[in-house]
C-alpha cells in the first residue's frame, strides 16, 4: 500500500468552482506539504504544515487555503478555482528526526480549470 | 532568477553514461538532492550530498560536487532504459530547524536503444 496517497487523482472543474484535494499518510512523519508542478517550471511550494496546530505559506500560497485536520491529514483548497491553477499537485511527508527533510511525495492530482 | 538551474533535456544512447548538471546560487546550500520522476509518479529521492562532501558514489551513481562553482552533477552509469525519467536537482539550507528544498525545473532524461 501506499504511503501517501491523494484523492482524486484527477479532476476537472469550472472557473469559480470550489475544489478540496485530499492527502493522507501512514508513514508516521510530522511534516506534510503541497506543491504545484507546471511543464518545465519544476516543483513550488504552495504550503507546508510542521504539525496539526502549524500551517505556514509557501512560495505561491495566494488562490489556496490548508487544513491540518490530523497528524496524518493535510488537505489543499481551492476557494474559487481559475484556469491558471490547472496543473499537477503533490503532496509530501518528512519525517522531522529524518536526515535532510528528505521529501516522501504522492502520487500527484492532476486538476484542470476550464 | 532561478535558485536551481538545470538544463531541460537531455538524450543518450542505452549502455552510455548519461551526466546530468544543476548550478545553484545559495552559498549557504548545507544539502543538495537528486529527486527521479517516472512517469504519472511522484517524485522519488535518489541520493543526497552534504555540502562538505565532493563526491557520492551508489551502485550506478555518482554525485559530484563543486562548492567553489556551485556545481552538482549526477552520473548514471550503463544507463537503461527504466532510466527514462524527469531528474530533479535541489538544496537546502537550515531555516527554523527544517531543510525545505527548493527545486530546480527538472531535466527530461531519454534513453534509446
Amino acid at each position: 500500500d501506499a504511503d501517501v496517497t491523494q484523492t482524486p487523482r484527477n479532476r476537472i472543474t469550472k472557473t469559480g468552482k470550489r475544489i478540496m484535494l485530499e492527502c493522507s499518510q501512514t508513514k508516521g512523519h510530522d511534516r506534510m506539504y503541497w506543491y504545484r508542478q507546471d511543464p518545465g517550471l519544476g516543483l513550488r511550494l504552495i504550503y507546508y504544515s510542521f504539525d496539526v496546530k502549524d500551517i505556514n505559506k509557501g512560495e505561491i500560497s495566494d488562490g489556496y487555503s490548508v487544513s491540518r485536520q490530523a497528524q496524518a491529514k493535510f488537505s489543499l483548497s481551492l476557494e474559487s478555482a481559475i484556469p491558471n491553477q490547472t496543473a499537477l499537485y503533490f503532496c509530501a511527508t518528512s519525517d522531522q528526526a529524518g536526515i535532510a527533510d528528505t521529501q516522501y511525495f504522492g502520487p500527484g492530482t492532476r486538476l484542470t480549470v476550464l | 532568477g532561478e535558485d536551481v538551474e538545470q538544463s531541460l533535456f537531455l538524450s543518450v544512447r542505452e549502455g552510455d553514461s548519461s551526466v546530468i548538471n544543476c548550478t545553484y546560487t545559495d552559498s549557504s546550500s548545507t544539502y543538495l538532492y537528486w529527486y527521479k520522476q517516472e512517469p504519472g509518479a511522484g517524485l522519488q529521492l535518489l541520493t543526497y550530498i552534504f555540502s562538505n562532501m565532493d563526491m557520492k558514489q551508489d551502485q550506478r551513481l555518482t554525485v559530484l560536487l563543486n562548492k567553489k562553482d556551485k556545481h552538482l552533477s549526477l552520473r548514471i552509469a550503463d544507463t537503461q532504459t527504466g532510466d527514462s525519467a524527469i531528474y530533479f536537482c535541489a538544496e537546502s539550507n537550515e531555516s527554523g530547524g527544517s531543510y525545505i528544498p527548493t527545486f530546480g525545473r527538472g531535466t527530461s532524461l531519454i534513453v534509446h536503444p
